[in-house]
């Protein structure tokens, strides 16, 4: 069973408009997590990374934020515009070492 | 910088052909990791580097995959015989340490194909 569920699997929005992509993990124990975009034909470019001290990152109109009580994080995007169409994988990692597991990603469509 | 960069960004081959991908980590990046992404999987962890030496090759699938890292600029995957079920998008990663709290730069990867 995979560690880290993201959902939707897919969601189509309108250019301008507000979307939230969720994340729940259960990697233990728990070292930080990280929002990926992934554009078609291109590797994953970070967008934030948190750890379990961090509740809230922001990087430009994307926000992220993380409970690690409840062991879910999302990512607000804000005002959407075009370019944000992509793959959106979330990665938690376990502590100290290199064993980051992903999520199978989400793929935002904005469209016109 | 030019970013991690990977060689070819296309590999079509047929089946039992030996592949070999490329990739020159970000200059000064101690580790290196190499990933497979299919639509099934997600990315998966095949192996990575830390100042050259293989640290974790658990999910090398079998020993048809072969990753050697010679020197701190350069590393190879390669699988031979080639299968159609190998066929994915390898992405090579670099980062400055060790560890997870280190940030990663993937490549652009390499799209394989294997008829």
């Amino acid at each position: 069973k995979n560690q880290v569920e993201q959902s939707p699997q897919s969601l189509i929005i309108l250019e301008g408009k507000n979307c939230t992509l969720q994340c729940n993990y259960t990697v233990s124990p728990f070292s930080n997590l990280r929002w990926y975009k992934q554009d078609t034909g291109r590797g994953p470019v970070s967008l934030t990374i948190m750890t379990f001290s961090e509740n809230t990152k922001s990087n430009g109109r994307y926000t992220a934020t993380l409970d690690a009580d409840t062991k879910q994080s999302s990512l607000h995007i804000t005002a959407s515009q075009l370019s944000d169409s992509a793959s959106y994988i979330c990665v938690a990692s376990r502590y100290n070492n290199n064993d980051m597991r992903f999520g199978a990603g989400t793929r935002l469509t904005v469209k016109p | 910088d030019a970013g991690v960069i990977q060689s070819p960004r296309h590999e079509v081959t047929e089946m039992g052909q030996e592949v070999t991908l490329r990739c020159k980590p970000i200059s000064g990046h101690n580790s290196l990791f190499w990933y497979r992404q299919t639509m099934m999987r997600g990315l998966e962890l095949l192996i990575y580097f830390n100042n050259n030496v293989p640290i974790d090759d658990s999910g090398m699938p079998e020993d048809r995959f072969s990753a050697k890292m010679p020197n701190a600029s350069f590393s190879t995957l390669k699988i031979q015989p080639s299968e159609p079920r190998d066929s994915a998008v390898y992405f090579c990663a670099s980062s400055p340490q060790q560890g997870s709290n280190y940030g990663y730069t993937f490549g652009s990867g390499t799209r394989l194909t294997v008829v």
